[in-house]
């Protein structure tokens, strides 16, 4: 069982916000480590897509934003677009592993 | 052009190994610790290996500890996965991802099919 929780599924019509919540513990997402959110379009190799829980790397609209409140974090997009569905995947540090990092066990995001 | 391109994936048997290769291009690859990330059919992310620039510290996860070993070849721009023992739970598409300096995977490669099978 993954150690960060996201739920299987989300969905919104285009234009709209949606969030994807990341469900950590006092291990990781509770203990400061950063957050970062990956993007995945089916057939395709994952890309980054925010790091340092809400830094975006070039190229990447500002629609997309992190966010992060205790054990969480979250990751939002305003103004949903077509090609924005795809699956969407938390990463962080766990302390109680003997590991560079852990995913979530992703999200799909489906535009209605 | 900055790339990650895996190589040396197939169908193997349970029991064999395989070993796949990940060569590098565009960057110095030897500034640059390195993962393994695989993805079983209809599956999400798991990440396997981590080997940092010199090699001196690598990690496992605990599904692959003791059967999979991670090294690399500055000289060959190149990281390896050295898979033992492989059952068809890991069957997958394997990457290579390049660790950025903080922390986080900057660069994936294309990835390649690993598919075990009698």
């Amino acid at each position: 069982q993954p150690v960060l929780t996201q739920p299987p599924s989300v969905s919104g019509a285009p234009g709209q916000r949606i969030t994807i919540p990341c469900t950590g513990s006092s291990s990781n997402i509770g203990a400061g480590y950063d957050v970062r959110w990956y993007q995945q379009h089916p057939g395709t190799a994952p890309k980054l897509l925010i790091f340092g829980t809400n830094n975006r790397p070039s190229g990447v609209p500002d629609r997309f934003s992190g966010s992060k409140s205790g054990t969480s974090a979250s990751l939002a997009i305003n103004g949903l677009q077509a090609e924005d569905e795809a699956d969407y995947y938390c990463q962080s540090y766990d302390n109680t592993l003997n590991a560079w990092g852990i995913f979530g066990g992703g999200t799909k995001l489906t535009v209605l | 052009e900055v790339q990650l391109m895996e190589s040396g994936g197939g169908l193997v048997q349970p029991g064999e190994s395989l070993r796949l290769s990940c060569a590098a291009s565009g960057f110095t690859f030897s500034s640059y610790s390195m993962n393994w990330v695989r993805q079983a059919p209809g599956k999400g992310l798991e990440w396997l290996s981590y080997i940092s620039t010199n090699s001196a510290t690598i990690y496992y996860a605990d599904s692959v500890r003791g059967r999979f070993t991670i090294s690399r070849d500055s000289a060959k721009n190149s990281l390896y996965l050295l898979m033992s023992s492989l059952t068809d739970e890991d069957s997958a598409i394997y990457y290579c991802a390049r660790v950025s300096a903080g922390g986080h995977i900057d660069l994936w490669g294309q990835g390649t099919l690993v598919a075990v099978s009698s």
